[in-house]
């Protein structure tokens, strides 16, 4: 089934460690690419998106993915998390499939320790 | 005003009970979408609309009925819901749907829906 795969559901971090989540799909041909947070309490808002050219894009709050078409993956990276990085991270693929639809992963909860 | 907004917060609803969930953005956004989710789950597209007309319906049961008045509102009518239909419904904006580039979503904080 055609569908987007988000590896690990729950990663715990210290501070200043490096944060990599992946995220794979399995649509082919053209894709728009996202990865949204939600903070605890808070509605989920948009880290970063890809929709064509320079495969390494850059968001919010010092967060990066690296489009890789060959793998069909669009891990999300961060050199150094905070505490405050502490949420849950969705990775969203747009794909024209009966109309324009954006598909969530399941998500990853990451915990970053003090 | 770079929110979206819905409302209520929060709703309690009988099996046999009308209700009707609101979302507004006064971005200039002329995509909007109710997404569903429920607990330790992702977000499931329901439906979209682009430029106020009905895009997609993602089999969603005639129990659940949208509606766009204009380019700011969006409302998703209630009537006879199942217990199963307790969920967060989320809103969101786009700034287009067409031509399958979608500029990213702006989320509103949702509506809790407890059916009862």
């Amino acid at each position: 089934a055609q569908s987007v795969s988000q590896h690990n559901h729950h990663v715990i971090l210290s501070e200043a460690a490096s944060l990599e989540l992946g995220c794979n799909y399995s649509y082919g041909g053209t894709v728009n690419l996202f990865w949204y947070v939600q903070y605890p309490g808070q509605h989920l808002q948009l880290l970063l998106k890809y929709f064509s050219g320079d495969p390494l894009v850059k968001g919010i709050k010092g967060f990066e993915a690296e489009f890789i078409k060959s793998k069909f993956s669009f891990n999300l990276r961060k050199p150094s998390v905070q505490w405050s990085d502490t949420a849950e991270y969705f990775c969203a693929v747009m794909r024209n499939t009966g109309g324009f639809k954006t598909i969530f992963g399941a998500g990853t909860r990451l915990f970053v320790k003090a | 005003d770079t929110e979206v907004t819905q409302t209520p917060k929060h709703l309690v609803m009988g099996m046999t009970n009308k209700k009707s969930l609101k979302c507004e953005q006064h971005m200039g956004h002329r995509a909007m979408y109710w997404y569903k989710q429920k607990a330790k789950k992702p977000p499931e597209l329901m439906f979209v609309y682009s430029y106020e007309k009905l895009s997609i319906n993602e089999s969603v049961p005639s129990r659940f009925s949208p509606e766009c008045p204009n380019s700011s509102l969006l409302n998703l009518h209630l009537h006879a819901l199942q217990p199963e239909d307790s969920a967060l419904y989320l809103c969101a904006s786009s700034l287009s749907h067409a031509q399958g580039i979608n500029y990213g979503y702006t989320f509103g904080s949702g509506t809790r829906l407890t059916v009862v």
